[in-house]
């Protein structure tokens, strides 16, 4: 019974085109996360949302678009797909507050070629 | 932003061995947060520490929350094969977004591998 699940697992693409990853908590919390892997494990949070509401937006290029159909889904489209956007991409949820934990996913990896 | 630096970023060991990494900062936080993060998973929660001095056990883990809330580390005794992973700490940023929320940031982690 897994508690967030993002889809895809694998995303390999080219330059150029538009993809979406899906994302779904089954814990009942309120925050829903985006968060950023790159090749160095360094890990950076893009969007937060609380109750379908945006709360957290970090500087990442207007190309990077997350939805929140209700407080349980958490989706994140990316047009336009660049080099530099591969990644792991992590989908993460809590209760909210900086010492609620955060549940993740297990990761979609995104290769642009 | 508060920042925090994870030291170091790379450790291989026999297993058996005892190991201590250590997750730094210039500022104080309110609490922090250490996660496992295994390959091909996301990172999972291992302990939060919130009281200056305060130390936590978890098994063959110990964690330790610096007097000062500047610092802290996670002492592994014994190492494991199963104890290998990228091992993160988080805690506050310090700043307050537009929408109301503080954000959690993250260290580089520390690549721990144990080899039996």
């Amino acid at each position: 019974d897994t508690a967030v699940s993002q889809t895809p697992k694998y995303l390999v693409t080219q330059m150029g085109n538009d993809k979406s990853i899906k994302c779904e908590q089954n814990l009942g919390h309120d925050t829903m996360y985006w968060y950023k892997q790159d090749s160095k494990k360094f890990l950076k949070i893009m969007f937060s949302y609380n109750n379908k509401e945006l709360i957290i937006n970090e500087t990442v290029p207007n190309r990077f678009s997350p939805k929140s159909p209700d407080k349980a889904h958490l989706n994140l489209h990316i047009n336009s797909l660049e080099l530099g956007d591969s990644a792991v991409y992590f989908c993460a949820s809590s209760q909210g507050g900086t010492r609620s934990p955060l549940h993740f996913g297990n990761g979609t990896r995104l290769t642009v070629t | 932003t508060q920042l925090l630096e994870q030291s170091p970023q790379f450790l291989s060991i026999q297993e058996g061995e005892n190991l201590t990494v250590y997750c730094n900062s210039s500022s104080v936080f309110s609490s922090l947060q250490w996660y496992r993060q295994e390959p091909g998973e996301g990172p999972v929660l291992l302990v939060t520490v919130v009281t200056g001095g305060e130390v936590k056990k978890l098994k063959r883990l110990t964690f330790q929350f610096g007097d000062a809330r500047k610092d802290s580390s996670l002492h592994i005794t014994a190492a494991q094969p199963g104890d290998t992973g990228l091992y993160l700490c988080a805690g506050p940023s310090g700043k307050i977004t537009q929408g109301g929320s503080e954000k959690l940031v993250f260290g580089k982690g520390t690549k721990l591998t144990v080899n039996p």
